[in-house]
């Protein structure tokens, strides 16, 4: 079955650090792959997502993620974290079969970011 | 931001009433998702539809019904609430071409 492991439940950096966030998925297939970010009391907002072609894809708020096949990776990087990126980090994987559409999930990376 | 709203956004019940979580998109998306989030489990799907009145089990959906009569309209039912369904729940949508899902504010409910 298809799964998702993002290996950090928590991460902490300081203002203006680099950050890189895991996911590692698992798919038969050529995967789709997305990342969202949830902020405090807020619904899911869609970061990035790869389908297909260049494998650094580029997202909102400054955020990148490269697909590496070999590795089974989604990682997502930023080159200086601001205060406001404080939040719940979702990866997830496409899965499909039929007429269903489904997303696999990560449980999650919860990012504090120090002043 | 997709056209998603959720209603009522915060509810509070009592075991054994029933419950009905209301989820409107003015999208015109095929796919409609309801899941529920808690803390340590992260986001689990509880029923999906992929079309007016063809929906499908998620991986939480005991205690739980749907109905989509309108391409617009996936409404979400605890049939008699309990304790253990007190939970942030998301209502999504998708178009299916490319998977992305869109969420909506989500639904506060405590069941008392």
């Amino acid at each position: 079955a298809q799964s998702v492991t993002q290996p950090d439940i928590h991460i902490t950096v300081s203002e203006g650090a680099s950050l890189e966030l895991r996911c590692n998925y698992s798919y038969g297939a050529t995967p789709y792959l997305f990342w969202y970010v949830q902020s405090p009391g807020q619904g899911l907002q869609l970061l990035l997502k790869y389908f297909s072609g260049d494998t650094l894809v580029q997202g909102i708020k400054g955020f990148e993620a490269e697909f590496k096949r070999s590795q089974s990776s989604f990682n997502l990087r930023k080159p200086s974290v601001h205060w406001s990126d404080a939040a719940e980090y979702f990866c997830a994987v496409g899965e499909r079969a039929g007429n269903n559409r489904k997303l696999i999930w990560g449980l999650g990376t919860s990012l504090a970011v120090n002043p | 931001d997709a056209g998603i709203t959720q209603s009522p956004r915060h509810k509070v019940t009592e075991t054994g009433t029933p419950v009905t979580l209301r989820c409107h998109q003015t999208e015109n998306h095929r796919y409609m998702y309801w899941y529920r989030q808690d803390p340590g489990h992260g986001l689990r799907l509880i029923h999906y539809s992929y079309g007016v009145k063809d929906t499908d089990k998620g991986e939480v959906s005991d205690g739980y019904s749907v109905s989509r009569s309108k391409t617009e309209d996936f409404l979400l039912t605890l049939e008699s609430a309990t304790s253990s369904q007190t939970s942030v729940y998301f209502c999504a949508i998708g178009q299916g071409a490319t998977d992305t899902q869109y969420f909506g504010p989500g639904t506060r409910l405590t069941v008392l």
